[in-house]
């Protein structure tokens, strides 16, 4: 089945670890990206890649980074210097860069 | 510059009444508009969406016009079940994806 897979489900972090979110898709689409969603918020934007080899910061890129290697996937790692990491994460890809965006399951992301 | 206000939620409903959960927007240009649907634990999956002023969207009874005199694109459903019970995100494409806060649905039997 074509799709956009997420994992892990959920994920712990412990104090001053960096920890990465895998996002991969079937769906052939160029364009991926990630969101950062909070209780009671809309939907941030981290980073998004709209071809292989390039990504753009969006809203809220500091303390997170990320890598576009393949076209399949886009996978986020949320680094030390992100002081306030606890969050429901999103990825989602689109055919192109104003095209209509399919969203994965989610990753929640919890500190311990 | 580009933003969505959604109405805030909880919205409670008994199972077949009627919904209004109102969007309204401010853009430049003319953006495409959309709702997606989250329902718990989920990620997000395209509802419906608009391209162009006047346009309807349509979808599993679930309805938005495209009003640019009034920058709005209101969700309606004419009777909800429970299964529609989710939260409910408007959008907007201009340069970026904008997402509204969201509206949390909650229909009762």
């Amino acid at each position: 089945d074509g799709g956009i897979t997420q994992s892990p489900k959920y994920l712990f972090r412990k104090e001053g670890q960096n920890v990465t979110l895998s996002c991969e898709q079937n769906l052939n689409h160029d364009a991926m990206y990630w969101y950062r969603q909070d209780p009671g918020q809309g939907l941030r934007l981290i980073y998004y890649s709209q071809i292989v080899n390039d990504f753009q910061k969006g809203d809220i890129a500091e303390g997170y980074s990320v890598s576009r290697e393949k076209k399949e996937s886009f996978p986020l790692t949320v680094t030390s210097a992100q002081k306030n990491p606890t969050a429901f994460y999103l990825c989602a890809s689109s055919p192109g860069a104003s095209e209509t965006q399919y969203f994965g399951p989610g990753t929640r992301l919890l500190v311990l | 510059g580009n933003s969505v206000t959604q109405m805030e939620g909880p919205v409670t409903l008994s199972e077949e009444a009627f919904l209004t959960i109102n969007c309204t927007y401010t853009a430049t240009g003319y953006p495409s508009l959309f709702w997606y649907v989250q329902y718990p634990g989920e990620g997000l999956q395209l509802l419906l969406k608009a391209t162009k002023a006047d346009d309807k969207g349509s979808n599993k009874g679930f309805e938005a016009t495209y009003r640019k005199e009034t920058t709005s694109f209101h969700l309606e459903k004419g009777s909800v079940q429970v299964s529609d019970s989710a939260v409910y995100f408007c959008a907007l494409f201009g340069n970026q994806f904008y997402f509204g806060t969201g509206t949390s649905l909650t229909v009762i039997p």
